[in-house]
């Protein structure tokens, strides 16, 4: 059905809260991405899953950082006692699968993430 | 390490002339390179890979290894070209390593 969706669009929060946020892939695509876009940084690889598991964590930032993917599905991305530069675009992607082929990311709209 | 060099923050054309937006890469292995584009409110969406060898929207894209390049060009540029386009690779692992951006602004 539709493309990739991400979940809220806008988040402001005070500094030392938690947030999370959530991306819907595309249905059938096994494997999800993170990306953070930052002003001065561009955009910022944080994790990959392949279906539930994370082979790649390589991009999170500190351990204030998580990610899970439950069903093969959707993912939720938790940012724990949030800091002003973790003020951000957080972008997700999907694609069909990953190991041993090229396939295409698409990526969601974005949740814009403001640490005030 | 991969890295990916885009050295222009900002490019401004008028409207019918050529355009290339430079795009250099770091890598000692054969990498996979991409053209994504975002425009105004838009998502993020690939333009071009270099394995496609395509024309997408009249861009072409040519990985040159010797120079490590994969410039995206475009002879004679409209006013709908105006977006952020970001440079990619992807070597054996599947994430993408982005290029900085370059905004591209086409002039009436």
């Amino acid at each position: 059905g539709a493309g990739v969706s991400q979940s809220p669009s806008n988040k402001v929060t005070e500094k030392g809260k938690d947030v999370e946020l959530r991306c819907d892939p595309i249905s059938g695509h096994t494997a999800l991405y993170w990306y953070r876009q930052s002003l001065g940084q561009g955009l910022e690889f944080l994790i990959y899953f392949q279906g539930n598991s994370a082979p790649d964590k390589s991009g999170l930032p500190s351990d204030r950082f998580s990610a899970e993917r439950t069903g093969g599905s959707v993912s939720t991305l938790t940012i724990q006692r949030t800091q002003q530069e973790d003020s951000a675009v957080y972008l997700c992607a999907s694609s069909l699968a990953a190991r041993g082929g090229s396939y295409e990311q698409y990526f969601g709209p974005g949740t814009r993430l403001t640490v005030t | 390490a991969q890295r990916v060099t885009q050295p222009e923050k900002l490019l401004s054309v008028f409207k019918g002339a050529p355009v290339e937006l430079k795009c250099n890469y770091s890598y000692s292995g054969s990498p996979e390179l991409f053209w994504y584009v975002q425009y105004s409110r838009q998502r993020l969406q690939l333009l071009l890979r270099h394995i496609s060898r395509e024309s997408i929207k009249g861009f072409t894209a040519d990985l040159n290894k010797g120079e490590t390049s994969f410039h995206l060009k475009k002879p004679f540029a409209q006013e709908e070209d105006s977006a952020m386009y970001y440079c990619a690779l992807r070597e054996g692992s599947e994430k993408l390593v982005f290029g900085k951006g370059t905004k591209l602004t086409v002039n009436p």
